[in-house]
């Protein structure tokens, strides 16, 4: 199986400034048919996971544009600009190319 | 709007089976892919098993250490997902959650396997 490692495990930040979460791949996500196949998923507290992020930088539809993902083959990065307040949760990336799909372990977003 | 709207879940003793359901709207659920994941308490994501639509196998695949005791189905008649569970061990204490392959996502129905 393909290993995911994220780094930070836990973010600190102040609100207005910006976030970085880092992913690390085993294995290259990139598929034969160009796609990076790597997304990012929020979850805030109590609720599901919810995508933000697939093929590495496509961002879905009413996700805020404050979040970016970006990346290369196997070292990926999902930025927030300007953390809000609404942001508070965990950040899973995972690695869509291969079955069983993995997660990374979470990074915890937190407000300073 | 799509949502997905898991039931089942409970507590059950070692050993013991549950299947959990999940009825689907909003979308074609007969062209999508189908998925199961869960969460233990205060831990990561976990994926548990895959369907793929009919139009692509509809075939399964579990991840090494479920295959055996969970299998996943679907219902395209009634938009329903199904996910049954035997030989229930401690470990798969956990919130399962149905997805339609990591886009769409239910709230969840809690799992406690307990004695």
């Amino acid at each position: 199986d393909i290993v995911m490692t994220q780094t930070p495990l836990s973010s600190p930040v102040t609100l207005g400034q910006p976030a970085s979460i880092s992913c690390r791949s085993s294995q290259s996500l990139i598929h034969s048919n160009g796609n990076t196949y790597l997304s990012w998923l929020q979850q805030r507290p109590g609720q599901p996971p919810r995508l933000l992020i697939h093929q590495m930088s496509n961002r879905v539809s009413g996700v805020s544009d404050r979040f970016s993902g970006s990346g290369a083959g196997t070292e990926f990065t999902l930025k927030i600009s300007r953390v809000e307040a609404e942001d508070v949760g965990v950040y899973y990336c995972m690695q869509a190319i291969q079955f069983p799909y993995i997660f990374g372990q979470g990074t915890k977003l937190e407000i300073k | 709007e799509v949502q997905l709207v898991e039931s089942g879940g409970g507590l059950v003793k070692p050993g013991g089976s549950l299947r959990l359901s999940c009825a689907a709207s909003g979308f074609t659920f007969s062209d999508t892919w189908m998925s199961w994941v869960r969460q233990a308490p205060g831990k990561g994501l976990e994926w548990v098993a895959r369907i793929k639509s009919k139009t692509n196998g509809g075939t399964t695949d579990y991840p090494a250490p479920l295959k055996g005791r969970f299998t996943i189905s679907r219902d395209d008649s009634e938009n329903t997902l199904y996910l049954q569970m035997n030989s229930l061990e401690t470990d798969d204490t956990a919130v399962y959650y149905c997805t339609t392959d990591h886009f769409h996502w239910g709230q969840g129905t809690l799992v406690t396997v307990s004695s």
